[in-house]
């Protein structure tokens, strides 16, 4: 079955930038994402990439599609301490679902 | 425009009770998804609708059924809980529901299950 992979956790010092890195199983998704989710909020769409598309940038983040080797990454450009969330990939295939992956939680240390 | 709303946001029941969430989508949004946030199993989908129908189902028991109204609003039911149903439950929801449409998700809804 279709399967989102994530590493668990990433800290990083606030200015640096930082890559999560995701990979995914169906090479027929349409659409891939980035949400963010902060303490008891909801999700929050970041980016998304087209299929078709291996990069795509949009002010600190910067996303890279692989497709040969199924590889998504989101880069967040000096990354600030309200960066620390948790992010989370997302494939999106026939009709409506999201298939996520289990999430990285960023931590941004001062 | 107001965002996806959902109420409650928190929820404690007992085992064997059941429990309604309701989700009111963004204005003009005819699609409306469910998810389902645990610790260990992390997101998963639940069901989508549209037009009051239900369009495409996630791998989750019978216990766990919902409805669109005509408005678009959406509740879902869990019927005798089990404490493994605590979780998060997410609304989603999207225009017509189509690969291109962004989905817009609400803050959720914490159920407990003592």
């Amino acid at each position: 079955g279709e399967d989102v992979e994530q590493s668990l956790f990433l800290s990083v010092r606030e200015g640096d930038s930082s890559v999560i890195n995701c990979t995914y199983t169906d090479s027929s998704s349409t659409y891939l994402y980035w949400y963010k989710q902060e303490p008891g909020a909801g999700l929050q769409l970041l980016t998304y990439i087209f299929s078709n598309m291996d990069m795509k940038q949009d002010q600190r983040l910067t996303v890279l599609l692989n497709k040969k080797d199924k590889h998504l990454s989101l880069r967040i450009a000096d990354t600030q301490t309200g960066d620390s969330a948790i992010y989370f990939c997302a494939e999106r295939e026939a009709g409506n679902m999201l298939t996520f992956g289990g999430g990285t939680r960023l931590m941004v240390k001062p | 425009k107001a965002g996806v709303t959902q109420t409650p946001r928190y929820l404690i029941k007992t085992r064997g009770q059941q429990v309604t969430l309701s989700c009111s989508p963004i204005s003009g949004h005819r699609s409306v998804s469910w998810y389902q946030q645990t610790p260990g199993q992390g997101l998963q989908f639940l069901f989508e609708y549209f037009s009051e129908t239900q369009r495409n189902k996630g791998n989750f028991p019978g216990r766990f059924s919902g409805r669109q109204f005509s408005n678009s609003r959406s509740e879902m039911n869990v019927s005798t809980l089990e404490l493994g149903d605590s979780a998060l439950y997410l609304c989603a929801s999207s225009l017509e529901g189509t690969s291109w449409d962004e989905q817009f998700f609400g803050p959720g809804t914490r159920l407990t299950v003592l």
